[in-house]
């Protein structure tokens, strides 16, 4: 039972260079959510996915986009990547129902750095 | 602005002895409360859930919650050097689905 499935584990870029950082879940979940941790600013929310085929923004989504490929796939892009981008970048997920939020599952992660 | 505010620590603790580390939040509609734990160079992995005022055990962990005072608590008793790590308080937000994280304390459990 895998969870959640980041690539690539780790990613060096330059400056001006695009990406995408994949994650997938197996889990059957329906809300899937992209963070990046930083040292002193804890996990901070990029996009999620309420359900397939919904995607919003969370509280710092300027640089990237998102893609939900379908239920199990969601991911990140960054299109013209600059060194505040460097961090570390988590993917979850989790099952939300009446009643209240379900808690998030997080894949391994996947280290960042730009030049 | 909603928030979860945790103290950074670290805090520092015998081994063999109870730590206990707190997380106010500012949304007093929240419903949902989790815990997790964060080692070193590691994901976040979740370590309790709460919905309910008063306390949820497992093991050695206890969730507490007081919704009035808008205070969520974790108890580690018989803390282990293993227990080492930052925790993470995230509560919440709506019926979104999503959660809003503190910054987390970090836990030394010394030999």
């Amino acid at each position: 039972n895998a969870g959640v499935t980041q690539t690539p584990k780790f990613q060096v870029l330059k400056t001006g260079q695009s990406m995408t950082l994949q994650c997938a879940q197996d889990m059957n979940h329906n809300s899937m959510y992209w963070y990046r941790q930083d040292p002193g600013m804890g996990l901070r929310l990029i996009y999620y996915s309420a359900s397939e085929g919904t995607t919003d923004k969370g509280e710092v989504p300027n640089g990237y986009n998102v893609s939900r490929l379908n239920k199990r796939e969601f991911s990140l892009r960054l299109e013209s990547a600059a060194p505040s981008q460097t961090s570390v970048y988590f993917c979850a997920s989790s099952e939300n129902g009446a009643g209240g939020n379900q808690p998030q599952h997080f894949g391994d992660g996947t280290r960042l750095s730009i030049l | 602005q909603k928030e979860v505010e945790q103290n950074s620590g670290p805090l520092s603790v015998p081994e063999g002895a109870i730590a206990s580390l707190n997380c106010t939040y500012s949304d007093r509609g929240s419903q949902s409360f989790f815990w997790y734990r964060q080692y070193s160079g590691k994901s976040p992995e979740l370590i309790m859930s709460i919905y309910s005022n008063g306390d949820k055990e497992d093991g050695r962990f206890t969730a507490q919650l007081n919704k009035a005072s808008q205070y969520v608590s974790l108890l580690i008793r018989d803390s282990q050097p293993s227990d080492s790590a930052t925790y993470l308080c995230a509560v919440g937000s709506g019926n979104t689905g999503k959660l809003i994280f503190g910054q987390g304390t970090t836990l030394q459990v010394k030999p």
